[in-house]
């Protein structure tokens, strides 16, 4: 079966642009995560849906980072006024239960390149 | 707060010799312990999981972990690698009360013919 997809796969903006990372779940998937990953470290937890609610957004660097899962499948990752600091590997996963004893899946990225 | 560390950025082994990817990690609550791997140009996929019963936790492709409550670690191993376990491992913790999950900066191992 279709695995997690992310869309696009690379992008490239500038500084202070605005950008959209696109996530589509595992069908059947309650539970959405994005991660970012940046060179040489691990992925890093950055928000967590449970259906349509995003159950934790601690991680959010800050108010610049933005996302939304309005139907509770597909999930947007919004970024306003990008910075170079921001260029990284942008991960999505699902699982299909709740909390984090459940396997998450992961898609294969969105790389971010803020010049 | 948690926090992981995988004590070894890069870790070369020969074919068939026996491998150790060492992983501690820091809680003041229970946690759920879990290794990923990432094969090039693939995304992270599951190696194995404790949540909670044996220590010993069987994965796939011949790996396991121990998870050591007294010495916070939970160590992955393999008695003998193959040249298709060239990757990065990624340790991860999860508190069992919470929501977020924990990755250590990762090990690569390389595989030597």
């Amino acid at each position: 079966g279709a695995g997690v997809s992310q869309t696009p796969s690379n992008k490239v903006t500038e500084k202070g642009k605005y950008v959209e990372l696109r996530c589509d779940p595992i069908s059947g998937h309650t539970a959405l995560y994005w991660y970012r990953q940046s060179l040489g470290q691990g992925p890093e937890f950055l928000i967590y849906f449970q259906g349509t609610g995003a159950a934790d957004d601690s991680g959010l660097p800050n108010d610049r980072f933005f996302a939304v899962r309005p139907e509770g499948s597909v999930s947007t990752l919004k970024i306003q006024r990008t910075e170079r600091g921001d260029s990284a590997v942008y991960l999505c996963a699902s699982s299909q239960g709740q909390g984090y004893t459940d396997t998450q899946y992961f898609g294969p990225g969105t790389r971010l390149t803020v010049l | 707060a948690q926090s992981v560390t995988q004590l070894d950025s890069q870790v070369p082994v020969f074919e068939e010799a026996p491998v150790e990817l060492r992983c501690n990690y820091s809680s003041s609550v229970s946690v759920y312990l879990f290794w990923y791997v990432q094969y090039p140009n693939q995304g992270l996929q599951l190696l194995l999981k404790y949540l909670s019963g044996s220590t010993l936790v069987k994965g796939i492709n011949g790996f396991e972990a121990e998870f050591n409550k007294s010495q916070t670690s939970f160590h992955l191993r393999k008695p003998s690698v193959h040249i298709s376990d060239t990757a990065e491992y990624f340790c991860a913790v999860s508190m069992v009360t919470g929501n977020q999950f924990y990755f250590g900066t990762g090990t690569s191992l390389t595989v030597i013919p």
